[in-house]
């Protein structure tokens, strides 16, 4: 069966990075693509990219633009998702979901989620 | 960028009435619109896809319906585990792709 692991809990200090991985397994990796979707405390869901695991191709919402980088191990049958200069504004459950078809498309199956926490 | 806006942001019901959520669109996104189901402490699931096909294994209570600006969700008829926070998301194609979320439409129990 699908699933989607993704990494444990993070706690950053303003300006610092931090890279959420999402191991995938029950299906081919490449050829599905990834969404990344964060969640503040108690907000509500904020679309924040798409990737592509067999080109590396991706899009970003522009807010992200230029502070997040998706890639991926192949190998390793696992998406990644860094963010640089971390605010206290970044503190969220991040998200990565498969879409459901062979095509960009919508999140399907999803990670369990990360918790990443900014503070000084 | 389009911009969803659902209602309301709350909605109190009771166990077996019909549900009826909102989800409006600052322009057309022809069918591209899909909502999702989130309970406490969980990952969303996708319930509606292209405004109107249920995803797998969602219940046949479940559907949505619309196009253009003006989509809905209906629950027919609710049980103990519908109540939870229903998303709608919509996907743009030009000038390239990118999705966003509406703000969401908590369901609670009356």
């Amino acid at each position: 069966q699908v699933q989607l692991v993704q990494s444990g809990a993070e706690v950053k200090k303003p300006g610092a990075s931090v890279k959420v991985s999402c191991k995938t397994s029950g299906y081919t990796f490449t050829g599905y693509y990834m969404h990344w979707v964060r969640q503040a405390p108690g907000q509500g869901l904020e679309w924040m990219g798409w990737f592509n695991p067999n080109t590396g191709g991706a899009n970003l919402a522009r807010k992200f633009q230029g502070r997040v980088t998706l890639t991926r191990d192949t190998s390793m049958n696992t998406a990644y998702m860094e963010l640089t200069r971390l605010n206290s504004d970044d503190t969220a459950m991040y998200y990565c979901a498969r879409v459901r078809t062979l095509h960009l498309d919508y999140a399907a199956y999803w990670g369990q989620g990360t918790l990443v926490t900014v503070s000084s | 960028e389009i911009v969803l806006t659902q209602s309301p942001d709350t909605l109190s019901l009771s166990p077996g009435e019909r549900a009826t959520l909102s989800c409006r669109a600052s322009q057309s996104v022809g069918t591209y619109l899909a909502w999702y189901q989130q309970k406490f402490g969980q990952a969303p699931r996708l319930l509606i896809y292209d405004a109107s096909n249920r995803a797998t294994d969602i219940p046949a209570r479940f559907s949505g319906s619309g196009s253009g600006t003006d989509f809905t969700l209906t629950i027919s008829s609710l049980e103990p585990e519908d109540f939870a926070i229903y998303y709608c998301q919509q996907r743009t194609n030009w000038p390239s792709t990118i999705y966003t979320f509406g703000q969401g439409t908590k369901l609670e129990i009356k």
